[in-house]
C-alpha cells in the first residue's frame, strides 16, 4: 500500500531531550517536507526536501533540522525541544521534485514538551 | 512569503445544501491545492489545480488565475463532509517550491 508512516505518533519529552520523528515513504517521491499545525495558525511548513541531499527551509525553520540521506526517508531533529515546538507535526511527500504535484501526507504526530 | 486567506472560518449547513468556500492568496502560484482534514487529523488532498475547473463527485474545485481566487463547491453536502477544508498554494522562488496554508474551514454538516 502506497503510504508515508511516521513514527512516533505521540510523544512526550522535556525541554532540551534530543528527538528524531522518523518519515518515510514508499512511493519514490522526490518531494518531502515537514509541516506543523497549530491552533490559529494553520499549517506551516518547516523544511522541504527536493530529492536526495537538497533541503530547504521553509517559514519556520528555527529549531529543527533535517537530513535527506535516502529517498526515502526525512527525519526531522530537535536537537534542544522546547515548550513551543509542542505541536501537530505533519510529513508528507509527492512525486514531482518541484512538489507540485498531489501531496500525500503522513499521520501525524502529536508533541508535547514539558 | 503568499498570503493566502480563506473565508468564511467556520461554517454550518443543513444537509443537502450546496457549500461555498473561498481562498485568495497575495503572489502568483503555480498551483493549488484543497485538502481536507477530519476530526482525528489525517489530511488528504482533494485537488490540485492550475487553472479552470475540476469536478471529483460532489466536490468542484475553480480556479480563476488573473483575480488570484479559487472556490471549493460541495453540492448535495452530507454529514460525512463535515471536516476542515484547507486552501495551499505553490509558490515558485530561487529556492524552488514553497508551500503556503490558509488558515482552513471548518465545516459541519447537520441532518
Amino acid at each position: 500500500e502506497a503510504q508515508v508512516t511516521q513514527n512516533p505518533r505521540y510523544l512526550i519529552t522535556v525541554t532540551g531531550k534530543k528527538l528524531t520523528v522518523t518519515c518515510s515513504q514508499n512511493m519514490n517521491h522526490e518531494y518531502m517536507s515537514w509541516y506543523r499545525q497549530d491552533p490559529g495558525l494553520g499549517l506551516r511548513q518547516i523544511y522541504y526536501s527536493m530529492n536526495v541531499e537538497v533541503t530547504d527551509k521553509g517559514d519556520v525553520p528555527e529549531g529543527y533540522k533535517v537530513s535527506r540521506k535516502e529517498k526515502r526517508n526525512f527525519p526531522l531533529i530537535l536537537e534542544s525541544p522546547s515548550p513551543n515546538q509542542t505541536s501537530l507535526y505533519f510529513c508528507a511527500s509527492t512525486p514531482s521534485g518541484g512538489g507540485r504535484g498531489t501531496q500525500y501526507f503522513g499521520p501525524g504526530t502529536r508533541l508535547l514538551v514539558l | 512569503k503568499n498570503e493566502v486567506e480563506q473565508s468564511p472560518q467556520n461554517l454550518t449547513a443543513q444537509e443537502g445544501e450546496f457549500i461555498t468556500i473561498n481562498c485568495s492568496y497575495s503572489v502568483g502560484i503555480s498551483a493549488l491545492h484543497w485538502l481536507q482534514q477530519h476530526p482525528g487529523g489525517g489530511i488528504v488532498s482533494l485537488f490540485m489545480l492550475s487553472s479552470g475547473k475540476k469536478k471529483h463527485g460532489r466536490l468542484i474545485a475553480t480556479i480563476n488565475i488573473q483575480e488570484k481566487h479559487s472556490s471549493l463547491h460541495i453540492t448535495a453536502s452530507h454529514p460525512r463532509d463535515s471536516a476542515v477544508y484547507i486552501c495551499a498554494v505553490h509558490t515558485y522562488s530561487n529556492s524552488g517550491y514553497a508551500l503556503n496554508f490558509g488558515k482552513g474551514t471548518s465545516l459541519l454538516v447537520t441532518p
